[in-house]
This record gives C-alpha cells, sequence and structure tokens, in this order.
C-alpha cells in the first residue's frame, strides 16, 4: 500500500451501535488526525494524535473515541453511534505537528439509522 | 469568534479565464495558509502553502498571494481547464495550535469548455 487507506469505504450502522473505523498508513508519519465532513459545515477535526502513544482532542470530540499504538494505526471508535454523527469521515497524516501539508485517506461515508 | 470564510459556495467560469477564489479570516493569526484541492468522493489534495511573511507563491498555473493585513488569500487557476472543476478549500494553521489546521469549507469551481 501506499498513502493512507481507510475502511470500511461506507457503512450503514444502527443507532446504539459501536463501530470502529480503520486508518492506516504507510509514510511513517508521526502525526495523524481525523476530521469529518459535513455538507455547509466543512472539515472539522475529531482527533489527533502527534506521535504514538499521544493523543488529542480537536474541534469536535464528543462521542469519539482514538488510540495510537503504533506509528501507522489510528482506528476512530464510536462508542455508541447516534444519527448525527452520520457523515464523511477521513483520515490524514503529516510527517510532524505543524508540518506543511496533510495528506488524505480517500475517506469512510457513515449512515447512522 | 474565529471565522474562515471563502468567498462563494460556487464559481463557473469559461474554460481559458482565470478563477480567482478568495479565502478571508478573522481572528486569527496564521502561521501559515494551505490550499487543497478536493474532487466528488475522494479526500483533500494539498496543492500549495504559503508562509505569513510571503507575499505570493506560484506552482505552475497555480498563484496564491497572502494579505496579513486584508486578512485575506487569493487562489488563482491561470488559463483554466475543464480538469480543473473541483472543490478548492483553504487552510489555516493557528500560531499555538500545536499545528491543527482550520478548513474553511471550500468553493466549488466549475470550469465549462
Amino acid at each position: 500500500i501506499a498513502g493512507i487507506t481507510q475502511a470500511p469505504t461506507s457503512q450503514i450502522l444502527a443507532a446504539g451501535r459501536r463501530m470502529t473505523l480503520r486508518c492506516t498508513q504507510d509514510m511513517r508519519h508521526n502525526a495523524m488526525y481525523w476530521y469529518r465532513q459535513d455538507l455547509g459545515l466543512g472539515l472539522r477535526l475529531i482527533h489527533y494524535s502527534n506521535t504514538a502513544g499521544t493523543t488529542g482532542k480537536g474541534e469536535v470530540p464528543d462521542g469519539y473515541s482514538v488510540s495510537r499504538a503504533n506509528t501507522d494505526d489510528f482506528p476512530l471508535t464510536l462508542a455508541s453511534a447516534v444519527p448525527s454523527q452520520t457523515s464523511v469521515y477521513f483520515c490524514a497524516s503529516s510527517l510532524d505537528r505543524g508540518s506543511d501539508t496533510q495528506y488524505f485517506g480517500p475517506g469512510t461515508r457513515l449512515t447512522v439509522l | 469568534s474565529q471565522k474562515i470564510e471563502q468567498n462563494s459556495e460556487a464559481l463557473n467560469i469559461q474554460e481559458g479565464k482565470t478563477a480567482t477564489l478568495t479565502c478571508n479570516y478573522t481572528n486569527y493569526s496564521p502561521a501559515y495558509l494551505q490550499w487543497y484541492r478536493q474532487d466528488p468522493g475522494r479526500g483533500p489534495v494539498f496543492l500549495l502553502l504559503i508562509r505569513e511573511n510571503e507575499k505570493e507563491k506560484r506552482k505552475e498555473r497555480l498563484k496564491v498571494t497572502f494579505d496579513t493585513t486584508l486578512k485575506q488569500s487569493l487562489f488563482h487557476i491561470t488559463a483554466s481547464q475543464p480538469a480543473d472543476s473541483a472543490t478548492y478549500l483553504c487552510a489555516l494553521d493557528i500560531w499555538g495550535s500545536q499545528g491543527n489546521l482550520i478548513f474553511g469549507k471550500g468553493t466549488k469551481l466549475s470550469v465549462k469548455p
């Protein structure tokens, strides 16, 4: 693989269910990010990670959790999905925090019913 | 409150003309500003970065200006082509934000043949 991959591509989920969105990068980037993109609201940062073992909260962290056990993987978990979490989720990475460029994955389209 | 505005949701131009997209911000002190391109169903792709002490940056048919007094960036595509049709996002890095990017909502550019 090259770059960032996300899985699944899309998912329909019943409210109240637990869901983990997967993100893997092979660029050995230290920093990783999760965004959600909603029509009319743009991209908003959910959580970020400066390096393996550390995470931080972004603009809209409520209802989401992340972990960063290693450099490559940065899963996003919805413990109990709600309809307002229906969105397109993008994972991104950069060489370091504050680096010039963020590289984005292809996105996961999540629908919570 | 802090705000980023991109001049319009949509911009339609004729092939061969120059497209000019605007990004305005208030109550920010950005270290740099970035422009990304996003095609439907895909993640954003980095195009250009301009730092606070730079006035202009060019890359092939793309040009970005940054006026920290006006709190505005202009993004130009010269000799536009239908293949340039996409949504363009501006993003600001904020001093002291540890590298977080704040994204505008985007401008959808359509270049007609």
